[in-house]
């Protein structure tokens, strides 16, 4: 079974258009990431939720809004797209809402081209 | 300056030689450091933590951490094609919720057989 899993893999989609990435975790954890990785392979944090409380908001465009219905659960939607969006985007998981010491575990990454 | 640099390489190395990667940092508050691993197409997995100053062994993978020099090492031992990744460094200052881990952009090494 995938620890933590998110859908869809890969996403080519159009300027302008709005989409949804999945995460779930079957870890039994209180803390979900969402991180950005750009063509360089920069790795950034975007968001965090510990219990479906948003603890970390990075700087990124309102157009990003994350979703948690649950604490398994964390959803990525993304308004009005544009064209540097194109990245991969990682859904992540860890135990304790500290990152210090804390294994975070990473999905597969969503690949998300915009065109 | 970026708060962590990392050379992004591409490394070559033949399998069965010692492979050195390197991270440097600006910020000395700074005190957790980990090495993640990333095979293409895949998400980054953690491969060693160290807290403060130090080494810390594991099997064929040794972390050091050098705080006056602000410089953090990964060394890979008898390196094998299944090495052949991109390494991430990652580090943090306070043990809190709220505080983010800030990765280097990774160095790719590709181990030949």
């Amino acid at each position: 079974d995938t620890a933590v899993s998110q859908t869809p893999k890969y996403l080519v989609t159009q300027m302008g258009n709005d989409k949804s990435i999945k995460c779930e975790q079957n870890l039994g954890h209180d803390t979900m990431y969402w991180y950005k990785q750009d063509s360089k392979k920069f790795l950034k944090i975007m968001f965090s939720y510990n219990n479906k409380e948003l603890i970390i908001n990075e700087t990124v465009p309102n157009r990003f809004s994350p979703k948690s219905p649950d604490k398994a659960h964390l959803n990525l939607h993304i308004n009005s797209l544009e064209l540097g969006d194109s990245a991969v985007y990682f859904c992540a998981s860890s135990q304790r809402r500290q990152v210090a010491g804390n294994t975070i575990y990473f999905g597969e990454g969503s690949w998300l081209t915009v065109v | 300056q970026k708060e962590v640099e990392q050379d992004p390489g591409p490394l070559s190395v033949p399998e069965g030689a010692i492979v050195s990667l390197n991270c440097t940092y600006s910020n000395s508050a700074f005190q957790y450091f980990m090495w993640y691993r990333q095979y293409s197409r895949k998400g980054p997995e953690l491969l060693m933590y160290t807290y403060s100053s130090g080494n810390k062994e594991d099997g064929r993978f040794t972390a050091q951490v050098d705080k006056s020099s602000k410089y953090i090492s990964l060394f890979i031992r008898d390196s094998q094609p299944s090495d052949s990744a991109t390494y991430l460094c990652a580090m943090t200052g306070f043990n809190q919720a709220g505080t983010a881990l800030i990765f280097g952009k990774g160095t790719t090494l590709s181990v030949s057989s």
